[in-house]
């Protein structure tokens, strides 16, 4: 396994399309998060499922955002009616829910724009 | 609310050691962690701190105080490679499995020859 994969790695669209990305997690890892960063942030925690289900959402993920893992393994993470706002890098990543373990693996990103 | 502050901005000498701290509060403490980034990449792992005291890693260190709502991580022998992002990001644990993870602004460290 060659690691956390995504997919588009870039993505421009028009303020108002809806855009949909993928994460393939690494494939025994059972947790898996998105995250968005913009430039000069850390990443912001979007949310997280631990096999399909999706455990934790932030207030930061509107209305417009949706994720789903349905068969515990891809991700996808689906943004309706885009906005300019919206224009940052969608960052998944995976891990095992082990004892002692806790290290996430990152995705290189897929990275949106909102013209 | 949950908050980490971290220096936005660090310069070092090739060779030389350097610290970058962070301070944080945040509900349901259970693990700090480090990444490095460099830019236009992805973070990946360097640390992870659940109890008090200093991690040794290499050329790495990571050091916790929960008390204090601190750490630090630690860089020797600095190389050019290591200009990069350092982010701290605290582990939040909450009832119902639910979690998260709360990362700083990261610090910007430039290492200069």
């Amino acid at each position: 396994d060659t690691g956390v994969s995504q997919d588009p790695r870039h993505k421009i669209t028009k303020r108002g399309q809806n855009v949909t990305f993928r994460c393939d997690p690494i494939s025994e890892h059972n947790r898996l998060y998105w995250y968005r960063q913009t430039l000069g942030q850390g990443p912001e925690f979007l949310t997280y499922f631990q096999n399909e289900a999706q455990l934790e959402k932030s207030r930061l993920l509107s209305d417009r955002f949706s994720a789903e893992r349905p068969k515990g393994s891809f991700s996808t993470l689906e943004i309706q009616r885009t906005e300019q706002g919206d224009s940052a890098m969608y960052l998944c990543a995976s891990s095992l829910a082990r004892a002692g373990l806790y290290e996430q693996y990152f995705g290189p990103g897929t990275r949106l724009t909102v013209t | 609310g949950q908050n980490i502050d971290q220096p936005t901005e660090m310069t070092a000498t090739e060779g030389a050691i350097v610290q970058i701290n962070c301070t944080y509060q945040t509900s349901g403490f259970n693990g700090l962690f480090w990444y490095q980034q460099h830019a236009g990449e992805a973070p990946t792992f360097l640390s992870y701190n659940v109890l008090d005291g200093l991690e040794e890693k290499g050329r790495f260190s990571s050091f916790l105080s929960r008390s204090k709502g601190y750490s630090y991580l630690l860089l020797k022998e600095l190389q050019m490679k290591d200009s990069a992002s350092y982010l701290c990001a605290v582990r939040a644990e909450k009832r119902n499995y639910g979690q998260n993870f709360v990362f700083g602004p990261g610090t910007r460290l430039s290492v200069l020859p």
